[in-house]
This record gives C-alpha cells, structure tokens and sequence, in this order.
C-alpha cells in the first residue's frame, strides 16, 4: 500500500528556512515522479514542483531560486528546501507521487504539512 | 503561464446533475484531470484524462472536453458528493507543467 507522510513544517519568520520531508512507503521514491503542492489557508490547490525519475526538476516561478528539491534513497525519502520564506508562503505542502494513471496525474497524496511565515 | 478558470460555486439539489467547467485556452492539447477535497482532507483524483476513472470512484463522475472548456459532470448527486473540487493541467513539453483552476465549491441543497 503506497503512503506518504510529509514533515518538517513550522512556525519561521519571514526571510527563514525549512526543509520538508516526505517519506514514501509501498513504491521506490526515486523511481517515481515526485510532485510538491501546496494550499494556502481558505485558499486553492497550488503546484509548486515536479521531480522526474532522472532527478530533473522543474519550479513555479513564485519558488524558483528559492527551493531545492532532493532526494535521500536509502530512506525512500522526498526532500524540499525553501529559503527567503515570505508571509505568503503560509500554507499547507503537499506531496504527492505523479504520473501514475497519467501524465501529470497527483495519484497519491500525503496528508500536508503546515507551514507559517509570521513574525 | 497558463491560466485555468472555474466558477466559484455550483449548487445542486440532491439527486440532480452537477456540471463543473473549467475552461482554458487550447485545453484539448492538455492533459487534463480533476480532483475532489472535503473538508479538512486532503485531495483524491477522480478523473483524469479528461474523463477516465481510478479505480474506487463511481460511475456517476464523468467528464468531457469542449471547446476551450472540460467539464466534470456528477449525476445523482449525493450529500457525500459536497466538496471543493479542482481541475488541474499537464503540459510535459513545459517548463511549469502543472496548474490547478481556482476550484469550486459543490454545495447540495
């Protein structure tokens, strides 16, 4: 059974950083393509970033420059690094295992980790 | 970047069809999915590819393409039916493939 489970989210003041996790069970991570989404609070679903199997990864232009997206193998692992954090980076992150029933499809969703920029 | 739009609202009563539009420039090219968000969960697709099925969702989630507009149709709808529910695009030949419509709220009367 596929199941994902993002952490690392918090409470960062404007201009800090986090880094995410999303730990994947039931498929290998690095053999998938990986997205991340995020939903600001009241707001809409937002994609952010997708990793394909090759380790290429494409960004919104609202994170580009600012996120690293990686990978840690041996613990089937999906990273995300966000700098510069902004008062409207405030959301709930997702990520989400793609492709699967089709392209660009978020099959598989874990259950969000929240992140705050507040002063 | 592409923009992707969807009303806000749609109301239906119990049992009625429910038709949710997202429209989008040239969205026949796109690969096109939608997905459903109850309160307090997190998203399941229901359709993708404009309007084939994953296993577990019911026959009464359909969807078609148009013009510049997809359209999600749910008929029969249940109270379990309410819930916010996104279309979402995939262009692969993109830089920024993915992007979501704004949603839109079903409510059953």
């Amino acid at each position: 059974e596929v199941h994902l489970v993002e952490s690392g989210g918090g409470l960062v003041q404007p201009g800090g950083s986090l880094r995410l996790s999303c730990a994947a069970s039931g498929f290998i991570v690095s053999d998938n393509y990986m997205s991340w989404v995020r939903q600001a609070p009241g707001k809409g679903l937002e994609w952010v970033s997708v990793t394909y199997s090759n380790g290429k990864t494409y960004y919104a232009d609202f994170v580009k420059g600012r996120i690293t997206v990686s990978r840690d193998t041996s613990k089937n692992t999906l990273f995300f690094q966000i700098s510069s954090l902004r008062l409207d980076d405030t959301a709930i992150y997702y990520c989400a295992r793609t492709g699967i029933s089709a392209p660009g499809t978020f099959d598989d969703w874990g259950q969000g980790t929240p992140v705050t920029v507040s002063s | 970047s592409y923009v992707v739009t969807q009303p806000p609202s749609v109301s239906v009563a119990p049992g009625q069809t429910a038709r949710i539009t997202c429209g989008g420039k040239n969205i026949g090219t796109q690969n096109v999915h939608w997905y459903q968000q109850k309160t307090g969960q997190g998203p399941v697709l229901v359709l993708y590819d404009v309007s084939d099925r994953p296993s577990g969702i019911p026959e009464r989630f359909s969807g078609s393409t148009s013009g510049d507009t997809a359209t999600l149709t749910i008929t029969r709808v249940e109270a379990g039916d309410e819930a916010e529910y996104y279309c979402q695009m995939w262009n692969s030949h993109s830089d920024h493939p993915g992007v979501f419509g704004g949603g839109t709220q079903l409510t059953v009367l």
